[in-house]
């Protein structure tokens, strides 16, 4: 079964540092992953996604994660981070299928202090 | 372009009342249509879907219910709300066909229910 770890419940970093939220996977396929935020009150939006190819994939607004294949693992990253930054941010996986079913981490809250 | 859209917004309801959510989209015909459900805090967790009009599988019981009565339009209701349906309520679409796990969300509607 699939499954989707954020270990950190919680990150707070300051304004102008570099970030890392931490995420892995339980799949014994070949995962399709995604990262995606959720801003206060809000619907999700994507990050960035993996398929194949290209193992560090970028994303929007300087966000770009890394498929570790040996790790199970799918970390998202960000040089410096803004205030605006701040918000909830999900990591999910998904197998091939029509239903698209999407198994989603429980998130980690981002608190940028400026 | 593709919009989604749910209504309401915001809902606060009563125990053992009915609850009707509608979700339409615009610009995108035959997507594959999804409900997702949050708790207050947490990780969000795949209610319903749809690939068809008319069709609509269910994945989670929670004594809710799910209809598709257009292409463009999804409904999620009950006839008696319990406290725990409280939280917050997501549409979302995805392609149909090959299907990648991609999802794109709406705005939300969030349920209090006392």
């Amino acid at each position: 079964a699939q499954s989707v770890t954020q270990p950190d419940a919680r990150v707070t970093v300051s304004e102008g540092a570099s970030l890392q939220l931490r995420c892995k996977y339980s799949y014994s396929g070949t995962p399709y992953l995604f990262w995606y935020v959720q801003y206060p009150r809000q619907g999700l939006q994507l990050l960035l996604k993996y398929y194949s190819g290209d193992p560090v994939v970028q994303g929007v607004n300087g966000f770009e994660a890394e498929f570790i294949k040996s790790n199970s693992s799918f970390h998202l990253r960000k040089a410096s981070v803004h205030w605006s930054d701040s918000a909830v941010y999900f990591c999910a996986v998904s197998a091939t299928g029509n239903t698209g079913k999407l198994i989603f981490g429980l998130g980690t809250t981002l608190q940028v202090q400026p | 372009a593709q919009t989604i859209h749910q209504w309401p917004v915001a809902e606060i309801k009563a125990v053992g009342s009915p609850l009707s959510l509608g979700c339409t989209i615009k610009g995108k015909s035959s997507p594959n249509l999804y409900w997702y459900w949050q708790a207050t805090g947490g990780t969000l967790q795949q209610l319903f879907y749809s690939i068809t009009v008319g069709q609509v599988e269910s994945v989670v019981q929670l004594n809710l219910s799910a209809s598709r009565p257009k292409d463009d339009q999804f409904i999620l209701s009950t006839e008696k709300l319990l406290l725990s349906h409280s939280g917050f309520y997501l549409c979302a679409w995805s392609l149909g066909g090959a299907d990648t796990g991609q999802l794109y969300f709406g705005e939300g509607s969030k349920l209090t229910v006392l």
